[in-house]
């Protein structure tokens, strides 16, 4: 059982935006940045969103979070076949004192 | 650019120990943080614990307290995880990754080492 709450899948079409929620509390997504991770098969994660909505270097503009109270989102437009992986919410959370994660949502692109 | 190279894969019987090795090259070592995450085969991300190399400081996940030990060598720009009494349930791929120096109270890591796969097995 997962401190943040993802739902397990996620899918759409080419060309189409969707987006991934992941629910926590006031000790983690409440009082702390989120960030969200790219699992592609075989790999290690990469980082995507961090700070809540801030891209690293080379992240396309296609990825987006967002973040209200204790709720964060990422969102991806112009879906690729490409983006079809695992996706992971991440934050700190102050009562663990440490990093708690979403148990992932795999993206199937139809 | 960053790089982190993980220790090779390990198979251990039950109630023994392990200790991974993470060699980062490039980049400032001392200054971020590296994280061990776990990843049991077919579930999700689990955070283990991180070291601050430059004041040799770490801080591990409630519930591997007691069982994990995390260290680090400046010298020699290494981070290890070391966890012991293994069962079968530890059977995971173990990464380490470098934090991303963002904002405190941040779980960020920019940079991950390519995994090493511990099997707990009789």
């Amino acid at each position: 059982q997962s401190v943040l709450t993802q739902p397990p899948s996620a899918s759409g079409t080419p060309g189409q935006r969707v987006t991934i929620s992941c629910s926590g509390s006031t000790s983690n997504i409440g009082g702390n940045f989120v960030s969200w991770y790219q699992q592609l098969p075989g790999t290690a994660p990469k980082l995507l969103i961090y700070s809540n909505n801030q891209r690293p270097s080379g992240v396309p503009d296609r990825f987006s979070g967002s973040k209200s109270g204790t709720s964060a989102s990422l969102a991806i437009s112009g879906l690729q076949s490409e983006d079809e992986a695992d996706y992971y919410c991440a934050a700190w959370d102050d009562s663990l004192n440490g990093w708690v994660f979403g148990g992932g949502t795999k993206l199937t692109v139809l | 650019q960053v790089q982190l190279v993980q220790s090779g894969a390990e198979v251990k019987k039950p109630g023994s120990s392990v200790k991974v090795s993470c060699k980062a090259s490039g980049g400032t070592f001392s200054s971020y943080p590296i994280n061990w995450v776990r990843q049991a085969p077919g579930q999700g991300l689990e955070w283990m614990g991180k070291i601050i190399p430059m004041v040799d400081v770490a801080i591990y996940a409630q519930k591997f307290q007691g069982r994990v030990t995390i260290t680090a060598d400046k010298f020699t720009r290494t981070a290890y995880m070391e966890l012991s009494s293994l069962r079968s349930e530890d059977t995971a791929l173990y990464y380490c990754a470098r934090d991303a120096g963002a904002a405190a109270g941040s779980a960020a890591a920019d940079y991950w080492g390519q995994g090493t796969l511990v099997t707990v097995s009789s």
